[in-house]
């Protein structure tokens, strides 16, 4: 099966720091989302991404196919940003699945 | 949009019970469901697919006479954890998506077997 790497494992940052996560693929794939898995265990979409760039307010992401890899960037953070990021990719044609990365955990400190 | 529910989100049963977990797509079809194991700390874990109507497609090492899944409706699919044990215990989380690519996530369902 495909191969999803995920670095850092953990970030501290300071309130209104920036930061990029990084998610590594070993393989072709149809897609790639990002979550944000809150305290709770609810996973969030952040973005659904297969290839390009995308905005949303302080987020944003990019894909590059070819290269196998995506960065989520997190612009000045908020406490409100801490959790686990997911990096999942999508493949497999009729037996489709996604394959999660081990995420990165993300403490914002105030 | 995009809404998925769980029921229920918490559970305690004893050891050798049987456990149903629902999972809804409250706005949309759900032409496919998946269902997920999430250890403490650890990723998710795909356990299984299924399409409305038809038998649920399991990863390699989930016993499909344990975890027994039912997708009867486009907006309804059930997990049913037979005989559970204290290594079941887990946090399950269901996504479905209809027609493409992107799956949205239901809130989790924590269970502990006693």
């Amino acid at each position: 099966g495909i191969q999803v790497e995920q670095s850092p494992p953990d970030l501290i940052l300071q309130e209104g720091a920036n930061s990029t996560l990084r998610c590594n693929f070993s393989d072709s794939v149809n897609n790639l989302q990002w979550f944000h898995q809150n305290p709770w265990g609810q996973l969030i979409n952040l973005f659904y991404i297969p290839s390009g760039t995308k905005q949303n307010g302080r987020l944003s992401a990019t894909t590059v196919a070819t290269e196998r890899y995506s960065l989520l960037y997190i612009s000045s953070s908020q406490t409100t940003d801490s959790g686990v990021y997911f990096c999942a990719v999508g493949w497999g044609g009729s037996n489709y699945k996604l394959t999660f990365g081990k995420g990165t955990l993300l403490t914002v400190n105030p | 949009g995009a809404v998925v529910s769980q029921h229920p989100s918490r559970v305690i049963c004893k050891s050798g019970t049987s456990v149903k977990i629902e999972c809804r797509s409250l706005d949309f079809q759900a032409t496919t469901m998946f269902w997920y194991r999430q250890f403490p700390k650890q990723s998710l874990m795909l356990m299984a697919t299924s399409n409305e109507g038809s038998k649920a497609t399991y990863e390699q090492g989930v016993e499909k006479d344990k975890f027994l899944i039912n997708h009867a409706s486009l907006t309804l699919s059930t997990l049913t954890v037979t005989s559970a044990h204290p290594e079941d215990s887990s946090f399950y989380i269901c996504s479905a998506s209809f027609q493409g690519y992107e799956q949205y996530f239901g809130p989790g369902t924590r269970l502990t077997v006693t």
